[in-house]
């Protein structure tokens, strides 16, 4: 993905309701993919990974869902709490085997 | 189980100084990944190594980067000499093995240079 310096996409959501974060990536030729969450001062933090011969993987409150057609990446967070307040990024391993991190988004949970 | 150690979490320096950042990844990952974050902006990688060996450095701007992981375990990152635009946080992340598994990532090193 681009970087946008310092201004990184933002998501405010109410606290209880669901939140989508989206990402573009740009290597068609890339097989898996990585969503972090990353909290203020601290490194990213592993959420759920996808394999390209997938289109949707779930975990605890957590849903990936990857169209390949559009290369488009989305995180769906179920009942979000204040605790998933963070930027979070979507990674993808490409043909040369290396992570690429995309422009982060950050999520804001409203009270 | 202990999480990558960085060390140290902060450091600030002048231009034309030099610096090193230390990491201990978790134990048992052979593979250690050294990033970049510039403020605002998702990780780049700068460095791979898998055990010893470097796996990839296309990234690293070796007139002024260096790492090295002697012993496959440890490592460090040197920067000499440092320049404004090295400002940054540098990450180091770990997985069991080269690009099959999640990297997991420490907490980082946050260069400011004046």
């Amino acid at each position: 993905g681009e970087s946008v310096g310092l201004h990184l996409p933002t998501l405010s959501v109410q606290e209880g309701d669901n939140s989508i974060i989206n990402c573009a990536y740009s290597n068609s030729a890339s097989d898996y993919f990585i969503w972090y969450k990353q909290e203020s001062g601290k490194g990213p933090q592993f959420i759920i990974d996808i394999r390209s011969n997938m289109d949707k993987r779930q975990g605890q409150r957590v849903t990936v869902l990857l169209n390949k057609t559009v290369k488009h990446l989305s995180l769906q967070i179920a009942a979000t709490q204040p605790g998933d307040s963070a930027v979070y990024f979507c990674a993808e391993r490409g043909g040369n085997e290396k992570l690429t991190f995309g422009t982060g988004t950050r999520l804001t949970i409203i009270p | 189980e202990a999480g990558v150690a960085q060390s140290p979490r902060y450091k600030i320096i002048e231009k034309r100084q030099s610096v090193a950042f230390w990491c201990n990844p978790i134990s048992g990952h052979a593979t250690l990944y050294w990033y970049q974050q510039i403020l605002g902006q998702g990780p780049k990688l700068l460095i791979q190594f898998q055990n010893n060996g470097v796996v990839d450095d296309s990234q690293l701007p070796k007139d002024r980067f260096s790492a090295e992981r002697l012993k496959g375990v440890d490592s460090t990152l040197k920067i000499q000499p440092a320049k404004l635009e090295d400002s940054a946080v540098y990450l180091c992340a770990s997985s069991f093995m080269l690009n099959k598994n999640i990297q997991y990532f420490g907490a980082g090193t946050r260069l400011s240079v004046l």
